[in-house]
């Protein structure tokens, strides 16, 4: 059963530490997409690909986020420096269309904690 | 902005019952409203789609209605079972952006 992948699924840090997540997503699926998710705000879109391309990175906050595809293979979300209100599950999801059409695969998250 | 909202409060149904979860959105026109459910530690699992112009949705024991009119999606689990209880999610899409509610707590009571 084809799942998506991300490691590590928790990372505690210090504030000021750079944090790299990475996702592998289901082989053939085309669009990838980033969520964070806490209590207070729920799940929110960060970014997000198709073929590899960014399509949409609006959510994020420029000057420390960054997410990347560097092969079909791999999406990274990269926080630098991190900060405590960067503490959230992060998600990665795959999916195999586009337009919304086509469900989402998402992998168990990133529980990260900036103390 | 687009906004999403589903029941804040969580959601206590009898065992047997049929449990009702509501989605209203506003400033948004999606192509497609999904479903999702996720159980704690846990990322969201699919549960069903609709299109736009499809009024209802049924598979196996869930139903989901879109009233595009309304700006509302119901979700119904019949017969609800203790197994049942999660955090549901309702998404919106349209083009390639898919965004999410903050999710409704159901609890299935034995």
């Amino acid at each position: 059963d084809a799942r998506v992948t991300q490691t590590p699924r928790h990372k505690v840090t210090e504030m000021g530490q750079e944090v790299t997540m990475r996702c592998q997503p289901i082989l053939g699926h085309n669009t990838v997409f980033w969520y964070r998710q806490t209590m207070m705000q729920g799940l929110e879109l960060l970014a997000y690909f198709r073929n590899r391309a960014p399509l949409d990175d609006s959510g994020m906050p420029k000057d420390r986020f960054s997410a990347e595809m560097p092969d079909a293979t791999l999406a990274t979300l990269k926080i630098q420096p991190s900060e405590p209100r960067d503490s959230a599950v992060y998600f990665c999801a795959s999916g195999p269309g586009t337009g919304g059409k086509s469900p989402l695969h998402f992998g168990n998250g990133t529980r990260l904690t900036v103390t | 902005s687009q906004k999403i909202e589903q029941n804040s409060e969580a959601l206590n149904i009898q065992e047997g019952k049929t449990a009702t979860l509501t989605c209203n959105y506003t400033n948004y026109s999606p192509a497609y409203l999904q479903w999702y459910r996720q159980d704690p530690g846990r990322g969201p699992v699919f549960l069903l789609l609709i299109r736009e112009n499809e009024k209802e949705k049924r598979k196996e024991r869930l139903k989901v209605t879109f009233d595009t009119t309304l700006k509302q999606s119901l979700f119904h689990i019949t017969a609800s079972q203790p197994a049942d209880s999660a955090t549901y999610l309702c998404a919106l899409a349209r083009d390639d952006k898919i965004i999410f509610g903050k999710g409704t707590r159901l609890h299935i009571l034995p």
